[in-house]
């Protein structure tokens, strides 16, 4: 009965590369959230998707942040030429309905994103 | 935009004390929900409040919703220090996301 699986725990990248961060959400699950957080911050709302659509980006930079929840696979949030800012820990959620419908989100251990 | 404000930010008590934590939010909502993060890890969801909902209760949890002062409280009785961890309190509003307050970091002392 797994959770959300998120990979890889810990990401290494020096500026200017690519992250790719991947997410597994519950089995069954097809909505999924993908959230930053900062140290000794909250977590900051990136972006929602539903099985292959974007249903709120509100949350994401416009330049080189994306995501995607393809029909097959894992959700995958990618970032383009990173900077040090980009420096955080990325978690992602998933949940059975939305948020509005009173769901719970269960979410994966993170993404740890240090940029060189 | 951040909805939910948590108060205080950091609390730390004696093991067996309760601990309170209050969140402040701003737009209406169809549910509040805490959840608790252990250092390093994701976070776990501890409760859901709806919004026609006053109090509920979950073992050693108890939480209130006060929608007219858009507030809502957590209680943690009889502390252990496994509940050392930081608690966030996150709300809908109206949307089809949960957007998380900056959380009370909770350090209990044996």
């Amino acid at each position: 009965n797994a959770g959300v699986m998120q990979n890889p725990r810990h990401l290494v990248r020096r500026r200017g590369q690519e992250a790719r961060l991947r997410c597994s959400p519950v089995k069954g699950h097809s909505h999924v959230y993908w959230y930053r957080q900062l140290p000794e911050e909250g977590l900051k709302f990136m972006v929602y998707l539903q099985k292959e659509n974007i249903i709120d980006e509100s949350g994401m930079p416009k330049e080189r942040f994306s995501a995607e929840f393809p029909k097959e696979g894992p959700s995958i949030l990618r970032i383009q030429q990173v900077v040090r800012g980009d420096s955080a820990a990325y978690f992602c959620a998933s949940s059975l309905r939305t948020a509005a419908t009173n769901e719970k989100l269960f979410f994966g251990s993170g993404t740890q994103l240090s940029v060189l | 935009s951040q909805q939910g404000e948590e108060d205080p930010q950091a609390l730390s008590i004696q093991e067996g004390e309760n601990a309170t934590m209050n969140c402040s939010y701003k737009t209406s909502i169809n549910n509040l929900q805490w959840y608790r993060q252990n250092s390093g890890r994701g976070l776990v969801h501890l409760i859901l409040i709806r919004s026609n909902e006053r109090e509920k209760h979950s073992g050693r949890l108890r939480v209130t919703l006060d929608t007219s002062k858009k507030s809502s409280s957590l209680l943690i009785t009889a502390s252990r220090a496994a509940d050392t961890a930081s608690y966030f309190c996150a709300t809908d509003e109206g949307a089809q996301k949960l957007v998380f307050g900056q959380g009370t970091r909770l350090t209990i002392n044996p």
